[in-house]
């Protein structure tokens, strides 16, 4: 079967630095994307990897290793406001979206 | 205006009563989904619409129905409901569903309440 693994919650403080991961077992792959989530909004659009490596987006940044099943999101310089879900998915070789449970991200001042 | 926008945001029913959800898209796009969004579990992909034809029909049961009168607008159509059915329903869009759903965009979602 096809599965996304990412933890359930996360609490980091205002200012830090938070990874969170995300391993996936999927039938192909045709990338990973991330969205974030806020209580009560709708999930937008993070990052798309493709490719292995780094991508970086002003304080986010996204990392993909295919030979692993395995991609993190860091989030630099944590604000209030960055507390929030994040969605894990990846697009498998059918085209269609596999997606994680999610990781509530809860910051403390 | 936001690009793509559910009502209602909010809806209690009981178990033998008819509603619908409604999505509309002002994005150009000529793809359309209902995700059904349950705490702590993954998105589920209930319908999809490219080009207002249905291509996606994960065992939704029949008691949801799906309707996609044109482009911009799909509704989900409710009848005699469960409890365990009570969840956030979210539409989304996106250019097209060919060679990959792309980037989605995400209405704020209708959340339903069974009794």
């Amino acid at each position: 079967g096809q599965n996304i693994d990412q933890p359930t919650e996360m609490t980091a403080t205002e200012g830090a630095i938070v990874q969170i991961n995300c391993t996936y077992q999927t039938s192909g792959f045709n990338g990973l994307f991330w969205y974030q989530q806020h209580a009560g909004e709708a999930p937008t659009f993070l990052s798309y990897n493709v490719l292995d490596g780094l991508e970086e987006k002003g304080r986010f940044s996204s990392f993909l290793s295919r030979s692993k099943g395995y991609s993190y999101l860091l989030l630099k310089e944590l604000q209030m406001k960055d507390s929030a879900s994040y969605l894990c998915a990846v697009l498998d070789s059918n085209y269609q979206l596999i997606w994680g449970a999610g990781t509530k991200l809860i910051i403390k001042p | 205006e936001t690009g793509v926008t559910q009502t209602p945001r909010h809806l209690v029913m009981g178990m033998t009563n008819k509603k619908s959800l409604k999505c509309e898209q002002h994005l150009g796009h000529n793809a359309m989904y209902w995700y059904k969004q349950s705490a702590k579990k993954p998105l589920e992909l209930m319908f999809v619409y490219n080009f207002k034809e249905q291509t996606e029909n994960n065992s939704v049961p029949s008691r949801f129905s799906p309707e996609c009168p044109n482009s911009s607008h799909l509704f989900l159509h409710l009848h005699t409901l469960q409890p365990e059915d009570s969840a956030l329903y979210l539409c989304a869009s996106s250019p097209a569903t060919s060679g990959g759903a792309g980037e989605l965009f995400f209405g704020e979602g209708s959340r339903l309440t069974v009794l």
